[in-house]
């Protein structure tokens, strides 16, 4: 069973970098797709980007700007950072594994999440 | 970017049906998956690929996807469903391919 766990710092200041790392337990990040999602108090779920664990990505084109996706294969984790962060970047962010399917069509889906870590930006 | 549309809410009495719509240009030309939200956790997927249930998942939660909406349905509503439900697609023609809708909070009468 894939564990996935969020950590980081729970509170940035405007301006700075957000910065947070998901650690993969009971299973390989290697054949896989993985990605963040983030969710701000009340609201809904936004996908932020996804990398695979070969190093390619894509990202929100809303966010490509700021945001940049690694992963360390060796650890089995893979990271997130969001710069230039603003209050509007207050989010519930959770990790999540991305199953894609390439053929007879492309689909892909969130399985499984971790419970998530909340980010607060304030001075 | 694909824009998917769901009711804000649906209310439901215990023991009967509930169906969460999600809206989409020719959605059902897509692959849709749905997840329950409880508050204060995170996400779980209930059906993926329009229908498909992933293992652990109660054959209560059942899905169908055709024209401009996908359906989300819940036979014999416990109050352990009440909760948010999100539908989501893949679009591979648009730079932004991960897509959900904005989610329906279901209330259990």
């Amino acid at each position: 069973q894939v564990h996935l766990q969020e950590s980081g710092p729970g509170l940035v200041k405007p301006s700075e970098t957000l910065s947070l790392t998901c650690t993969v337990s009971g299973g390989s990040i290697s054949s896989y797709y993985w990605s963040w999602i983030r969710q701000p108090p009340g609201k809904g779920l936004e996908w932020i980007g996804y990398i695979h664990y070969s190093g390619n990505t894509n990202y929100n084109p809303s966010l490509k700007s700021r945001v940049t996706i690694s992963v360390d294969t060796s650890k089995n984790q893979f990271s997130l950072k969001l710069s230039s962060v603003t209050a509007a970047d207050t989010a519930v962010y959770y990790c999540a594994r991305l199953d894609i399917v390439l053929l007879p069509s492309e689909k892909g889906w969130f399985d499984p999440w971790g419970q998530g870590t909340l980010v607060t930006v304030s001075s | 970017s694909y824009v998917l549309t769901q009711p804000p809410s649906v209310s439901v009495a215990p023991g009967q049906t509930a169906s969460i719509t999600c809206g989409g240009n020719n959605i059902g030309s897509k692959s849709v998956h749905w997840y329950q939200q409880k508050p204060g956790q995170a996400p779980v997927l209930v059906v993926y690929d329009d229908s498909d249930r992933p293992s652990g998942i109660p054959e209560r939660f059942s899905g169908s996807n055709s024209g401009n909406t996908a359906t989300l349905t819940i036979s014999r509503v416990e109050a352990g469903d009440e909760a948010d439900y999100y539908c989501q697609v893949w679009d591979s023609s648009s730079d932004h391919p991960l897509v959900f809708g904005g989610g329906t909070k279901l209330t259990v009468l």
